[in-house]
């Protein structure tokens, strides 16, 4: 059984550009959450998508944005770059239910942003 | 968002010590849960806690949920080479919005 995982590894884009990051949750999970974590920091939580619908948001601006497949697959899309962006890029999925904290972490998509 | 603020920042101990960290936060969280980070990898999941007052253990890690559910604390004893990494605090807070601390680094000598 597949854990979650996540394409590509690494990427370096420039300033300004767009990018998409995508995640493949594990198997019978349908709830995929996206997470930016900064060198030297923890994981902040960007949003949370379930039923292909954003189900809750953290404090990112709508340059985030993401979108979930009837597969449950997900990706995370970045318009108009920062330098700031620059960060590793986790995907978590879980199961619905009560317990959600049971969030399997891939091994996320490291970028930077030139 | 809210914080979560961890301490120490980093550890350096010998191996067979014991270790302790903290977590505390500004507000009530319902659950704490405690990770941990190897390089090149994602969070794993040690410990979850339900209940103020809750002391769970999971091998040599032993975690309590405070009393006042503003904080939280994770022993590991006898510590061994592979506990090496980054031991984060989180929690849900109002409804599935996850927060972070800034994590415990630790190196274990041999």
């Amino acid at each position: 059984d597949a854990g979650v995982t996540q394409s590509p590894t690494h990427l370096i884009k420039t300033r300004g550009q767009q990018v998409t990051l995508r995640c493949s949750p594990k198997s019978g999970h349908d709830t995929v959450s996206w997470y930016q974590q900064a060198l030297g920091q923890g994981p902040q939580f960007i949003f949370q998508y379930y039923e292909e619908e954003e189900r809750q948001r953290g404090n990112f601006p709508d340059r985030f944005s993401g979108h979930q497949f009837p597969n449950y697959s997900s990706e995370l899309n970045v318009n108009a770059l920062l330098l700031g962006d620059s960060a590793l890029y986790l995907c978590a999925s879980s199961p619905d239910s009560p317990a959600q904290e049971t969030q399997y972490f891939g091994p996320g998509t490291r970028l930077l942003v030139l | 968002g809210q914080q979560l603020n961890q301490s120490p920042q980093s550890m350096f101990i010998q191996e067979g010590e014991d270790v302790s960290m903290n977590c505390t936060s500004s507000s009530i969280f319902n659950t704490w849960l405690w990770y941990k980070q190897d390089p090149g990898e994602g969070p794993v999941l040690l410990i979850a806690l339900y209940k103020a007052g809750e002391l769970t253990s999971n091998g040599r890690l032993t975690a309590q949920f405070g009393i006042t559910r503003k904080d939280s604390f994770l022993n590991i004893s006898a510590s061994i080479p592979s506990d090496v990494g980054i031991y984060f605090c989180a929690g849900p807070y109002n409804f599935n919005k996850f927060y972070f601390g800034s994590g415990t680094k630790l190196n274990v000598k041999p």
